[in-house]
Formats: C-alpha cells, structure tokens, sequence
C-alpha cells in the first residue's frame, strides 16, 4: 500500500516550458487536491476534485491546469512555467472534502529559471 | 475568509521536556474542525492530531495533546517527553463542513536539543 505517490521528486525547468506532475493514491479516495509550499508560508491550495470527474478551483489556480484521470491520478499542468510557480508541490487524497484527513505525498520541488 | 495565525515562527526544546506550540485561527463557522500536521525533513505531511469543535473535550494522541479554547479561537499543540524524532515544522490547519479545502498556518519549526 504506497498511499499517495508523486513524480518527479525534482524538477528543474527554463522559463516558458511546460511541464506535468503526476499524482497517484491507492486507497480507494474520492478526493485529490494539489498544494504549493512556499518559505514562510503554508500550504496554499491551487486545484482540488472533489470526486471523479470533477475539478475545481483552489486559493492559487493561476499558471496551472489539472485533470482527474481517473479515481486514482490528479496531475498538475503548467503551460508556461515562470520563476513565481519555483515551489514545492504536493499532491493530496481524502475519502471525502470537508473534515476528513488529508493524506500527502512526498512532494517535488520545481525549480523555474 | 478563514485564517490561521501561528505566531512562532521556531522553537526549540530540551530531549525529554515538554513544549506548547501555539495556534489562533478566525471564523465565523461553529461547526469546524481542527488539526496539527507534521513535516519532518523528509517533506512528508503527517497528521499529528484532530480536533472537532463540537466536542469539549480535548483531543490526546499518545504524547501530544491539545489544548482547545474555542472561545478564544485558540488550539495550541502540547508535545510531551520530547524526543528526537519530533524535530519537524508543525503546521495547524482549519477546514469546516461544506468546505473543500484546509486553510493553513504559517508554520512552526520544533527542534529538539539532545
């Protein structure tokens, strides 16, 4: 039972480049989300689905795209990476929104020159 | 909008001793829900403990326990018999019903003195 799996573990991109984080969770959850942690701050929620098939905007969407692939894989797009989106991101899984606990992946640090 | 405040940006204790991290958060909801997460150097998020507003009686998991004032708006994080392995940044974080997402604090990062 690998829980909440996420790759890469590293990435280093060039302003403008596009690139997908893959995200996978084997217990059965019905929702994903994706956050960025940034130094002094919290975690800062971009992209959530509450169920499969939906998505929806967080606190930061701007820059990304995600897609629930099925009941066990969210990825995160970006476009176009710029310098601001140099973060490190982690994906997370619950039973349901709301009061349930959150279980997180190891996250991947990107880094945009 | 809801927020959380952690006001220690670090903190640092003796093996063996006792520590209280301390959490605020603003809200209007009464019916919400509570949480301490750990990040140890290897990133991973973990859930330390929960807290529900309803009930008055407040949440211990094995050495950590809470102290919840839910008038004040206040839920601080008591870790006791430190030990090594609790050095970490701990986050508290807020969510109620109807509402999808966490809403975290700042942080506070723990290390424990040998």
């Amino acid at each position: 039972n690998a829980g909440v799996t996420q790759t890469p573990k590293f990435q280093v991109l060039k302003t403008g480049q596009s690139m997908t984080l893959q995200c996978a969770q084997d217990m059965n959850h019905n929702s994903m989300y994706w956050y960025r942690q940034d130094p002094g701050m919290g975690l800062r929620l971009i992209y959530y689905s509450a169920s499969e098939g939906t998505t929806d905007k967080g606190e930061v969407p701007n820059g990304y795209n995600v897609s629930r692939l099925n009941k066990r894989e969210f990825s995160l797009r970006l476009e176009s990476a710029a310098p601001s989106q140099t973060s490190v991101y982690f994906c997370a899984s619950s039973l349901w929104t709301g009061p349930n606990e959150q279980f997180f992946g190891p996250g991947t640090r990107l880094t945009v020159l | 909008a809801q927020t959380v405040t952690q006001s220690q940006p670090e903190m640092s204790v003796q093996e063996a001793e006792t520590v209280t991290l301390s959490c605020t958060y603003d809200t209007s909801e009464s019916d919400y829900y509570l949480f301490w997460y750990k990040q140890p150097p290897s990133r991973q998020m973990i859930l330390v403990i929960r807290q529900e507003a309803y009930k008055q009686q407040n949440a211990t998991e094995n050495r950590f326990s809470v102290n919840f004032q839910k008038a004040a708006k206040s839920f601080s994080l008591k870790i006791s018999d430190s030990q090594l392995g609790d050095a970490a940044m701990y986050f508290c974080a807020y969510t109620n019903f109807g509402n999808e997402k966490l809403t975290f604090g700042t942080g506070t990062r723990l290390t424990i003195i040998p």
